[in-house]
């Protein structure tokens, strides 16, 4: 079974200019979530998605950011326009449900780099 | 809100050796706790999951242990090898739906042969 896959892995931007990212979960699973890892940090979570519904996105930064989960399977993240502090990696994860007790399986990342 | 701390941040050790690699948190209502292994690169890969009832979780040559009252949790790794060179972290997850979450920020793990 395939698990969680991202795309690009690695993306290299001026800033200013936009940049997206793809994420395609493991089949059937209803949950989504997208994290932020900053270099030395662990994770932290932008947004969850139930389905095509944005339930947690409180620490989606708005004014630049947006998500969205056409269909509720794939997944796109996008910066716009992107600053050098967004430099980071950017995980996808997902999992059967939202409920605590169900297994979340991380994709590899999107390493982007903003000069 | 919850916090994790994870000590050291870093360590290395010659191979062989049996180390631990500790985690606190701030806020002991929580529903399990998790560790993964994250290699340069790649995505995170789970290692053990501890729910708050249990006591330790053990996987081959790691053992995890949890001690909800106290919020620590220990991840032991014995008889190390070259190949456990990776960044390990922990994470928490509350008792609300939505599985949040709430990582450490690793521990960076090197085993020299």
């Amino acid at each position: 079974e395939a698990g969680v896959v991202q795309s690009p892995r690695y993306k290299i931007i001026e800033k200013k200019q936009p940049v997206a990212f793809w994420c395609n979960p493991i089949s059937g699973h209803n949950t989504l979530y997208w994290y932020l890892q900053n270099l030395g940090q662990g994770p932290e979570l932008l947004i969850r998605y139930e389905n095509e519904e944005a339930v947690d996105d409180s620490q989606l930064p708005k004014d630049r950011f947006s998500a969205e989960r056409l269909k509720g399977v794939d997944s796109t993240l996008k910066i716009q326009p992107a600053e050098l502090g967004d430099s980071a990696v950017y995980l996808c994860a997902s999992s059967l449900t939202g409920q605590p007790w169900d297994t979340q399986y991380f994709g590899p990342g999107t390493r982007l780099t903003v000069l | 809100k919850q916090e994790v701390t994870q000590i050291p941040a870093a360590l290395s050790v010659p191979e062989g050796e049996n180390l631990v690699l500790n985690c606190s948190f701030t806020d002991s209502a929580i529903y399990n706790l998790q560790w993964f292994r994250q290699d340069p690169g790649k995505g995170l890969t789970s290692l053990l999951l501890i729910q708050s009832s249990q006591r330790e979780q053990t996987s081959g040559r790691l053992n995890a242990s949890l001690d909800k009252s106290s919020g620590r949790s220990t991840l032991y790794i014995a008889a190390s090898q070259p190949g456990d060179s990776a960044t390990y972290l922990c994470a928490v997850r509350g008792d609300n739906q939505g599985g949040k979450l709430i990582f450490g920020q690793g521990t960076e793990l090197s085993v020299k042969p």
